[in-house]
């Protein structure tokens, strides 16, 4: 079983949609969590970390819940320039960055 | 401030030919990683370095493959000798707090082995 596991999609939504994207960790020892951004054919960069007490940047929101062990970020208002690949991360103390395949959006206009 | 730096860009081999990919992570940056991805199984960890001393290797597929870290500036990942399935984009990335912190990537080598 895959450390970090996520819905390839793809989701394709139209333009000013709300689109939440959800992620299961399996190692419960799990201690950072990050969501990143892949752009075609681009090397993945950091969207945003996650923190235990939720946090939002911009139209972003990004949730943690460790009893259930699950990662998601939510995006309103879509953009067309939103569409990518969206790739769910855990980190442990080990240092190991664990990757989920991703997850792929489509804005539609 | 340059960020990570892998060579070649892209590479296109024959089977059975030895593939050298090369990375310079960011000055400061004391863990460095090597991932492939493919469509198939995403970004998948191969091996990471802290302080250029290997930790954990257990995702590399095969003795084919080796990395080496010979100093805070540099490392490769050999493949010797090559297959089609290798094809991939390999990324290395790094950072300065190992799993707790972002990590950069650099813009990947997109490898294709006929």
């Amino acid at each position: 079983r895959k450390e970090v596991e996520q819905d390839p999609g793809p989701f394709n939504v139209p333009e000013g949609a709300t689109v939440a994207f959800n992620c299961t960790y399996s190692n419960s020892a799990s201690q950072s969590f990050f969501w990143y951004r892949q752009d075609c054919r681009k090397e993945p960069k950091l969207l945003m970390s996650v923190y235990s007490s939720g946090n939002e940047d911009g139209r972003f929101t990004a949730q943690l819940n460790r009893a259930s062990q699950y990662i998601s970020l939510l995006i309103r208002d879509s953009k067309l320039s939103d569409s990518a690949t969206y790739l769910c991360v855990g980190g442990n103390w080990a240092n190991n960055l664990f990757f989920g395949t991703g997850t792929r959006l489509t804005v539609i206009p | 401030d340059a960020g990570v730096i892998q060579s070649p860009r892209h590479e296109v081999t024959e089977m059975g030919q030895e593939v050298t990919l090369r990375c310079k992570p960011i000055s400061g940056h004391d863990y460095l990683f090597w991932y492939r991805q493919t469509m198939m199984r995403g970004l998948e960890l191969l091996i990471y370095f802290n302080n250029n001393v290997p930790i954990d290797d257990s995702g590399m597929p095969e003795d084919r493959f080796s990395a080496k870290m010979p100093n805070a500036s540099f490392s490769t990942l050999k493949i010797q000798p090559s297959e089609p399935r290798d094809s991939a984009v390999y990324f290395c990335a790094s950072s300065n707090a190992g799993g707790r912190t972002e990590a950069f990537f650099g813009q990947g080598t997109r490898l294709t082995v006929v």
